[in-house]
């Protein structure tokens, strides 16, 4: 079955670092990669996606290409801000005439930035 | 506006009992899912809806879990016998476009 493998941390860093979060995933067929991110007390929210090999997801800063090769879809950020503390999941869905079927989550990464 | 209300943000109850976790979304959809989040942990599908019957369900969604419609605006997951395991984060989901799931702000349910 379809199953999403990612980094588990938890990660501590610095303002302004680099930020990379490996993920990798298993799929039958073409699915749709995301990147979910969960801040403290909250609810989850879509941080990117990509739909195709070879698309660049790109919000906030955060980059992700969809590499069908490698199977995997890693979360970069050039400069990390105290404020993107959070969870991040890394996750896939096939989607069908009908729309999304289910998302498969990896199982999160928790990230804390210092100032 | 959120696009998804979950009523109510926090529920404590005692094992045994039952449970109603309710969805609104703020537009008429057809398609909906649930999911949930043992705490720390990550986050696992339970069932989808589609146009008031279940299209997919995982292996927890077992026979204490149920999903209805109950009319036209809101969505409902109902756990029939709650056991301490059930002590989790309760979100629903809605489609966002052709490929994207909106998730609500969801459920926290403490058994104890």
């Amino acid at each position: 079955g379809n199953s999403v493998t990612q980094m588990e941390g938890p990660v501590t860093l610095s303002e302004e670092a680099f930020l990379t979060i490996n993920c990798t995933y298993t799929a039958t067929g073409y699915p749709s990669l995301f990147w979910y991110v969960q801040y403290p007390g909250e609810g989850l929210q879509l941080l990117l996606k990509a739909t195709k090999a070879d698309d660049k997801g790109s919000n906030k800063g955060f980059e992700a290409t969809y590499r069908k090769e490698t199977t995997s879809f890693h979360l970069e950020k050039g400069s990390v801000q105290v404020s993107d503390s959070a969870v991040y999941f890394c996750a896939l869905a096939r989607i069908t005439q009908g729309g999304s079927e289910k998302l498969v989550f990896g199982k999160g990464m928790k990230l804390t930035v210092n100032p | 506006e959120p696009e998804v209300t979950q009523t109510p943000s926090h529920q404590v109850t005692q094992m045994g009992q039952e449970v109603i976790l309710r969805c609104v979304p703020i537009s008429n959809h057809l398609y909906f899912y649930w999911y949930r989040q043992i705490l720390g942990q990550k986050v696992e599908f339970l069932v989808s809806f589609y146009n008031n019957e279940i299209s997919e369900k995982s292996e927890i969604f077992d026979d204490q879990f149920s999903v209805e419609r109950p009319d036209g605006s809101n969505f409902t997951l109902k756990i029939r016998s709650t056991k301490l395991e059930d002590s989790a984060m309760y979100f629903c989901a809605i489609p966002r476009g052709t490929d994207t799931q909106y998730f609500g702000p969801g459920t926290r349910l403490t058994v104890l």
